[in-house]
């Protein structure tokens, strides 16, 4: 029983375009969510994370979208730089109701492809 | 300042055996959390460790174990080794109760071949 599901395995854009990656969720109990980035041959790095007391946060070149009533995010990236291209994990926890602290449950991720 | 460290990088075990990697957190960080990432998967919590006990378990059997010493650092240990265990095996360290806006550091990985 998948809890984050990421949806679209690949997603490719050009260089200069808006990225949307997209990503479900299913247990309502989620307060937390982030998204994280990795690169082959390297662990995820953090790369923006939202509360669901929130319906946006934005970071230079990368927005994160909460819909809690559709149990629905996404992450923006704008402008799309070839070097953006990498696997993205979107993560969620419930933290915030309670939950166990260490437990982040990840997404099978999308590999993003920015093409110059 | 180092990052978060795990060895070895790659490992080859035969099914049966045990194995043991090992993760030193980052500079300032006090918990260990280590998580497997199959092939085509997302990472899965294991567990995580903070001033040296297991604070919290994923859905794991007892084959998976660990421990965190004082200076921090933690190793995971599978025992009875099975085919299914090849991932590549996670560490992230993070500050206790420090979660919300950063998340963890993770590491590069120890990428598991069992055959």
């Amino acid at each position: 029983d998948q809890q984050v599901k990421q949806n679209s395995p690949s997603l490719s854009v050009q260089e200069g375009r808006i990225s949307i990656l997209n990503c479900d969720y299913t247990n309502s109990m989620f307060d937390y969510f982030l998204w994280y980035k990795k690169y082959p041959a390297e662990g995820p790095t953090f790369l923006i994370s939202i509360s669901s007391i929130k319906d946006k946060n934005e970071d230079g070149r990368f927005t994160v979208f909460l819909n809690k009533s559709a149990k629905h995010l996404s992450l923006h990236i704008v402008p799309s730089q070839p070097g953006d291209s990498a696997v993205y994990f979107c993560a969620a926890s419930d933290w915030g109701n309670g939950g166990s602290q260490g437990n982040l449950i990840f997404g099978k991720g999308t590999k993003l492809s920015v093409k110059p | 300042d180092a990052g978060v460290t795990q060895s070895p990088t790659h490992l080859i075990k035969t099914r049966g055996q045990q194995v043991t990697l090992r993760c030193s957190p980052k500079s300032g960080h006090d918990t260990v959390s280590w998580y497997q990432q199959a092939l085509g998967q997302g990472p899965q919590f294991i567990f995580q460790y903070y001033e040296e006990e297991e604070r919290q378990r994923g859905n794991f059997p007892d084959r998976f174990s660990g421990h965190q010493f004082p200076n921090y650092s933690s190793e995971l240990n599978v025992n009875a080794l099975l085919l299914g265990d090849s991932a590549l095996y996670l560490c992230a360290s993070s500050l206790f109760l420090a979660l919300t806006n950063y998340g963890y550091t993770f590491g590069s990985g120890t990428r598991l071949t069992v055959v």
